[in-house]
């Protein structure tokens, strides 16, 4: 039960497009079309904003897109806003318990 | 509105033990896989423990495997974990989340601080 493995920083200026990677191993990422990516700010719960490697729920702004390659994840911001500045934590079903990345702070520059 | 809310947290000192719950509403419990996920201070995610609808498929991090038991009262809209032998790097906010079909996590309790110290 590792975790999946994440940038522990990205940092853009605002406008700008980042994108975040998340490797996991053929027993998680690989296998599962179940990545899930979470936004939390400073003293909240997370927040999810993407799910099913692609999906959206409601309410999440479309600058937020999400990917899958093998055992490779990766979300994308794009048009950086301020209030992006947050961690970011995939996640992955991994046949009986969900790891979590280790997480990637985004500093909006 | 949808609404998980945790208890029980506090101090406990090591090797002690102590029971979370989580009380939930807007949603169909009893129709809802359940999840504990916990972050330590200035630490990441960590997924703890999840529970099937029934309470027939049980699964834990290896980290608390053995020490800690999670259970739920359908009945009441609640979620529990029992965490037994507590050790210092079990210091932690612990969230209770469900698990939608799809396996991610799309509600999130506040959360409860559990520090455990001498």
């Amino acid at each position: 039960q590792s975790a999946l493995t994440q940038p522990a920083s990205v940092s853009g200026s605002p406008g700008q497009s980042i994108t975040i990677s998340c490797t996991g191993t053929s027993g998680d990422v690989g296998t599962y079309n179940a990545v899930s990516w979470y936004q939390q700010h400073p003293g909240k719960p997370p927040k999810l904003i993407i799910y099913e490697v692609t999906k959206r729920p409601s309410g999440v702004s479309d600058r937020f897109s999400a990917s899958k390659s093998g055992n490779t994840a990766s979300l994308t911001i794009s048009g950086l806003q301020a209030d992006d500045e947050a961690d970011y934590y995939c996640c992955s079903y991994a046949g009986g318990n969900t790891p979590f990345g280790s997480g990637t702070h985004v500093t909006v520059l | 509105e949808v609404v998980l809310m945790e208890s029980g947290g506090g101090l406990v000192k090591p090797g002690g033990s102590l029971r979370l719950s989580c009380a939930a509403s807007g949603f169909p419990f009893d129709n809802s896989g359940m999840s504990w996920v916990r972050q330590a201070p200035g630490k990441g995610l960590e997924w703890v423990s999840f529970i099937s609808t029934s309470g027939s498929y049980i699964y834990y991090a290896d980290s608390v495997k053995g020490r800690f038991t999670i259970s739920r009262d359908n009945a009441k809209n609640s979620l529990f974990l029992q965490l037994n032998s507590l050790r210092a790097d079990d210091t932690a906010v612990y969230f209770c989340a469900r698990l939608a079909p799809g396996d991610y996590f799309d509600f999130w309790g506040q959360g409860t601080l559990l520090t455990v110290s001498s």
